[in-house]
């Protein structure tokens, strides 16, 4: 089966300039996740939706960053202004009905 | 919310000896534990499993084992190899409610020495 697709892979953007990123889970997955990864962490939960619904945003920084997943399948989020500490790696995971989470290769962002 | 403390936070090991990595959680509510393995530059792949209703699984030379009243979970690796090298994360969630949050640990850097 294809693998979570991310896009792109890369981006160095100044500060307070916008980006945005695109995510294609696996088929058939309902839940899908979004992720920020800094350097030396783990991933931290962005936004859980559940098809086209969003069910858990509660770290998401509202004032800047958004995201939406309008048809149930492809996912986008977008920061705007990006900020020097916004700099990570984005993943998104879509996970499987035995609540495997299965992630993409990721975009690192890099902000100037 | 859950809270994941995981440690060491790097491990170093001669090939061939064995590696343990333990976490700790703070929900009771917390059900499902997944481990994954992040190798450098790449995304976090999932490896093992466990869920509350066992206390430990084996796949290989992989374990996990969890131990619900003392809310710790530790991954186990055996014969190590130099490909075991890599961060490693564990994680917590709760199945239940109808979605799964995870929230994962800060990570384990483990390098196998040839």
């Amino acid at each position: 089966e294809a693998g979570v697709a991310q896009s792109p892979r890369y981006k160095i953007i100044e500060k307070r300039q916008s980006v945005a990123f695109w995510c294609n889970p696996i088929s058939g997955h309902a839940t899908l996740y979004w992720y920020q990864q800094i350097l030396g962490q783990g991933p931290k939960l962005l936004i859980q939706f559940q098809n086209n619904g969003v069910v858990d945003d509660s770290q998401l920084p509202k004032d800047r960053f958004s995201a939406e997943r309008l048809k149930g399948v492809d996912s986008t989020l977008k920061i705007q202004p990006a900020k020097l500490e916004d700099s990570a790696v984005y993943l998104c995971a879509s996970r499987n009905p035995y609540n495997e989470q299965f992630f993409g290769p990721g975009t690192r962002l890099t902000v100037l | 919310g859950e809270n994941v403390e995981q440690h060491p936070s790097t491990l170093s090991v001669q090939e061939g000896d064995s590696a343990v990595i333990k976490c700790t959680y703070s929900d009771s509510a917390s059900n499902y534990f997944p481990w994954y393995k992040q190798e450098l530059g790449k995304r976090p792949q999932l490896i093992i499993d466990i869920r509350s209703n066992v206390g430990e699984k084996k796949d290989q030379r992989i374990a996990v084992t969890l131990n619900k009243t003392a809310k710790h979970f530790s991954l186990h690796i055996t014969e190590t190899q130099p490909e075991d090298s890599a961060v490693y994360f564990c994680a917590a969630s709760d199945l239940s409610g109808g979605y799964q949050k995870v929230t994962f640990g800060t990570g384990t850097k483990l390098q196998v020495i040839p």
